[in-house]
């Protein structure tokens, strides 16, 4: 079945550092989406891809969708202390017949250290 | 204020008891899911509902059941035919944002501990 794949599963920067996850897709994806997701909290949406190649910014974060529709990253600049939280990315499911049903990798837990 | 509210935040179960966990939406949207999260999983889809009346089974539906009688609420029931039923349970709605994405929002969660 569709897999997507994220990597590193955790990272530990020190605040300032930059930070990057990739997400990998075992099939092509019409659009990936990133979600956050705070300690003790739930996921909120960031961001969707849609185009190849697509780049979108977020003030320090950088969004990045692969030529072939099955890669993305996230980029974070100069983390800082609020960055903490779980990265998710997600694409719509394979054979999904609901814009809402998704396949989530397994997220990115990103700690900064002041 | 417009949101999902998902309760209890925390329940307890005995091993062979069912358990319903409530998910509730006043932001008018068609279309709910419920997600379980276990560590390093990422969220997985157990069901989903397009319509009033109407759901459909997701990846790993085995041991659940819901119900969808009015469009504000998507209840999950955890039966004792789950074997492994111990982990978050995340509801969600879906809507568009100005963008043109198709963005679920979630609810708090309900964690459910089985002992």
């Amino acid at each position: 079945g569709q897999q997507v794949m994220q990597i590193p599963q955790y990272q530990h920067v020190q605040e300032g550092e930059d930070f990057t996850t990739y997400c990998n897709s075992s099939t092509t994806l019409s659009n990936i989406q990133w979600y956050k997701q705070r300690p003790g909290g739930h996921p909120v949406f960031l961001i969707q891809l849609v185009k190849s190649g697509e780049v979108k910014k977020q003030k320090r974060l950088t969004f990045q969708f692969g030529e072939a529709k099955k890669n993305s990253s996230l980029h974070i600049t100069a983390t800082q202390t609020t960055d903490v939280g779980t990265y998710f990315c997600a694409g719509p499911s394979a054979g999904g017949t609901s814009y809402g049903k998704l396949t989530f990798g397994q997220g990115t837990i990103l700690t900064v250290h002041p | 204020d417009g949101g999902i509210t998902q309760s209890p935040k925390y329940l307890f179960r005995k091993e062979g008891q069912n358990v319903t966990l409530s998910c509730e939406q006043n932001l008018n949207h068609d279309a709910m899911y419920w997600y379980r999260q276990d560590p390093g999983q990422g969220l997985r889809l157990i069901y989903y509902s397009q319509i009033v009346n109407d759901f459909q089974k997701g990846d790993i539906a085995e041991g659940y059941s819901v119900s969808r009688e009015k469009k504000e609420s998507f209840p999950l029931t955890v039966t004792s035919a789950q074997k492994n039923p111990t982990a978050f349970y995340l509801c969600a709605s879906l809507s568009g944002d100005t963008s043109g994405a198709n963005v679920l929002t979630f609810g708090a969660g309900s964690r459910l501990t089985v002992l």
